[in-house]
């Protein structure tokens, strides 16, 4: 019954190498987010997608792309890893009429920059 | 700006209560969410407060002062399972965009 599925739960990558992050949903809900969190800290919003289209946050590094080929999938792009990137990037998704503005998460993917 | 200010880590004993606080500061206001993270999982949506007042669900309360700018969660019969940490929030407008607060660890000890 998994509704935010984050794939692969744990990514390994060398500095400087691109990776890509994906995340699907069965909810068939309009807005999709990513986040990146790190230890002991909130989860700090990068991007999020309402239907097609894109909004990014100021201070999202350049390095961070995101792409939404349809409503169920969403995919993060981060072109060259830095060590600073290392963290759990979380999906989310939530729908607009939804007065509680609950986000419903995925189990995040773990990813280590060697 | 938004902000939300919560203390960074509560103990307590199994079979306690506790009362974790926040404050906010925002710009236009639609509500005060919770969210509850267990290490290395994903946050979880635990309660919602629009409206001034006390919202019950089982062991777990919130509650919200519009005029204070305040809210808290309280946790009753704490278990040890309940050791994780919690985030209030609130939406930065737009389509659902949440603010989280820092994030205030609970342990929860025999």
């Amino acid at each position: 019954d998994a509704m935010v599925i984050q794939n692969p739960r744990y990514q390994v990558t060398q500095f400087g190498k691109p990776v890509t992050l994906s995340c699907s949903q069965t909810l068939n809900h309009n807005v999709m987010y990513w986040y990146q969190q790190k230890s002991s800290q909130a989860p700090k919003l990068l991007f999020h997608y309402y239907d097609k289209d894109f909004n990014n946050e100021a201070d999202t590094p350049d390095n961070f792309q995101s792409r939404r080929p349809n409503t169920s999938f969403c995919f993060l792009d981060i072109r060259s890893p830095g060590l600073g990137d290392a963290a759990m990037y979380l999906c989310a998704t939530s729908r607009p009429t939804d007065s509680t503005d609950t986000q419903y998460f995925g189990p995040g993917t773990r990813l280590t920059v060697l | 700006g938004q902000s939300l200010e919560q203390p960074s880590e509560v103990t307590a004993v199994e079979g306690a209560i506790v009362q974790i606080n926040c404050t906010y500061q925002t710009s236009g206001f639609y509500g005060l969410s919770w969210y509850q993270q267990h290490d290395g999982g994903a946050p979880t949506f635990l309660s919602y407060n629009a409206l001034d007042g006390l919202e019950e669900t089982g062991r777990f309360s919130s509650f919200l002062s519009r005029s204070d700018s305040y809210g808290y969660l309280l946790l009753q019969e704490l278990q040890m399972k309940d050791s994780a940490s919690y985030f209030c929030a609130v939406r930065d407008g737009g389509y659902n965009k949440l603010i989280f607060g820092a994030g205030t660890r609970l342990a929860v000890h025999p």
